[in-house]
């Protein structure tokens, strides 16, 4: 059983474009999370999603964050017109059920120069 | 001041010894966390506890729900503990909210 797979590992990007970093939860997982660190700071919890639908995206910058879980394929984490201080790791998350234990993916270190 | 506090943030070790790190919580929690970040970044979940006590090799984990505190101890320390250990709260709808991470260093 693989555990939760993240692509790409690292993503460069120049201020403007945009960011799409992907999460292939555990098979049998519906439920997804989303966690920022930022360089040198603790993990910061950002968006909560179950198939199809957002749970709880209380952690989201209110503009150019946008995340989905489709029915069919991984979950998209989407930055656009990426500035500086996204720079970050980004982790992914999964669990079979609601307040259950939380398998984390390798993180998507995301550069932008 | 954060709603998780973790104590203390740096924790230099000699090999053997008897490893304590504390977290201490101010929100209500259905469970709490321990996770380990290893020097490469990945992160690997240690320990779900919402009462008592739970070990796994020569890890304990301990919670006081009334104290809203917890512990993490590493029994008979080895240079490979050496890692960044954090505690996370499960707060409502599941969301984890993470304490800063205490710096483990274990030296031969």
């Amino acid at each position: 059983n693989a555990g939760v797979m993240q692509n790409p590992r690292h993503l460069v990007r120049r201020r403007g474009q945009e960011a799409r970093l992907r999460c292939s939860p555990m098979k049998g997982h519906s439920h997804v999370y989303w966690y920022r660190q930022l360089p040198e700071e603790g993990l910061k919890f950002m968006v909560y999603l179950q198939k199809e639908n957002i749970i709880d995206e209380s952690g989201m910058p209110k503009e150019r964050f946008s995340a989905e879980f489709p029915k069919e394929g991984p979950s998209i984490l989407r930055i656009q017109q990426v500035v500086r201080g996204d720079s970050a790791a980004y982790f992914c998350a999964s669990s079979p059920f609601n307040d259950a234990e939380q398998y984390f993916g390798p993180g998507t270190r995301l550069t932008v120069t | 001041k954060n709603e998780v506090e973790q104590s203390p943030q740096n924790l230099t070790a000699q090999e053997g010894e008897f490893i304590t790190i504390n977290c201490s919580y101010s929100v209500g929690i259905s469970a709490l966390h321990w996770l380990q970040q290893h020097p490469g970044g990945g992160i690997v979940s240690l320990f779900m506890l919402s009462s008592g006590k739970k070990k796994h090799g020569r890890l304990i984990a301990t919670i006081n729900i009334q104290e809203k505190h917890s512990s993490l101890h590493i029994t008979a320390s080895h240079p490979r503990d050496s890692a960044v250990y954090i505690c996370a709260v499960g707060t409502s709808g599941s969301r984890l909210t993470f304490g800063e991470g205490t710096q483990l260093t274990v030296n031969p």
